[in-house]
C-alpha cells in the first residue's frame, strides 16, 4: 500500500506570494492533519480535516488555510507569505478519529523556503 | 494545555552504548504517549506507543513505559547502532485527538 504523498517536495517563495501545498492520504484513510515543523517551534499542529470538514485546528493565524477533497486528498494554503513560514510541512494520515484506527502515518514533507 | 518536555540534545554515543533519552508530559486525563523517528530528508515514523499507565511500548530493540506516577515516558534501548541516528520526538494525544509533540531529540551514534 502506498503512503502518504506531498507534493511537490520543495518549494521557494518570496514574501508577500501564495503558496499551496498537497497531500495524497493512504488509500482508505479519511482524516489528514498537517503540522509545521521549525527549528525554533518544532512540531506544530496546523489542523485536520475528516471527510471534507475541518475537525481540529491549531493557533496559527488566518493566512492559513486547508480543504479536503472528496477522496481524502487535502490542500493547504498560505497566502501573504512571511519569512517565518519557512518551514516542513508535514502531512498525516489516518483511518478514522478515535481508538486504534487513529493512529497518524506521516509523508515526507514539503519544504518551504521564504525568501 | 498538553505539553512534552523531552532532554535536549544533541546526544552523541558510541556503537553498542546505552540510551536514554527522558520525555515527561502535562496533560489532563489519560493520553496516549508516542516516540516518533525522524531520518534524515524523511518524515516522521511511528517508533512505539503506550495507551495507558504501566503499559510498555516496544519495537526495534527500543522500549519505553507509561508512568503516570512521574508523567514520564522515557525513551531506552540497550545497545545503539550506527543505523539509529535520527531525530526522535515524543509525543502525546490527549482528548483533542491531535498530536503534542515534544522538541526532538538528535541522536548521532558513532561506530
Amino acid at each position: 500500500k502506498a503512503g502518504v504523498t506531498q507534493t511537490p517536495r520543495y518549494l521557494i517563495k518570496t514574501r508577500g506570494q501564495q503558496v499551496t501545498l498537497s497531500c495524497s492520504p493512504i488509500s482508505g484513510h479519511r482524516s489528514v492533519s498537517w503540522y509545521q515543523q521549525t527549528p525554533g517551534q518544532g512540531l506544530q499542529f496546523l489542523f485536520e480535516y475528516f471527510s471534507e470538514t475541518q475537525r481540529n485546528k491549531g493557533n496559527f493565524p488566518g493566512r492559513f488555510s486547508g480543504r479536503q477533497f472528496s477522496n481524502s486528498r487535502s490542500e493547504m494554503n498560505v497566502s501573504t507569505l512571511e519569512l517565518g513560514d519557512s518551514a516542513l510541512y508535514l502531512c498525516a494520515s489516518r483511518v478514522g478519529l478515535a481508538g486504534e484506527a487513529s493512529e497518524q502515518f506521516f509523508g515526507p514533507g514539503t519544504r518551504l523556503t521564504v525568501l | 494545555g498538553n505539553s512534552v518536555t523531552q532532554m535536549e540534545g544533541p546526544v552523541t554515543l558510541s556503537e553498542e552504548a546505552f540510551l536514554t533519552i527522558n520525555c515527561t508530559y502535562t496533560a489532563t486525563g489519560y493520553p496516549s504517549l508516542f516516540w516518533y523517528v525522524q531520518y534524515p530528508g524523511e518524515g516522521l515514523q511511528l517508533l512505539l506507543k503506550a495507551t495507558k499507565a504501566d503499559d510498555k511500548g516496544s519495537n526495534k530493540g527500543f522500549e519505553a513505559t507509561y508512568r503516570k506516577e512521574t508523567t514520564s515516558f522515557h525513551l531506552e534501548k540497550g545497545s545503539v547502532q550506527v543505523s539509529d541516528s535520527a531525530v526522535y520526538f515524543c509525543a502525546l494525544k490527549g482528548s483533542a485527538r491531535q498530536l503534542t509533540f515534544g522538541s526532538g531529540t538528535q541522536l548521532t551514534v558513532l561506530p
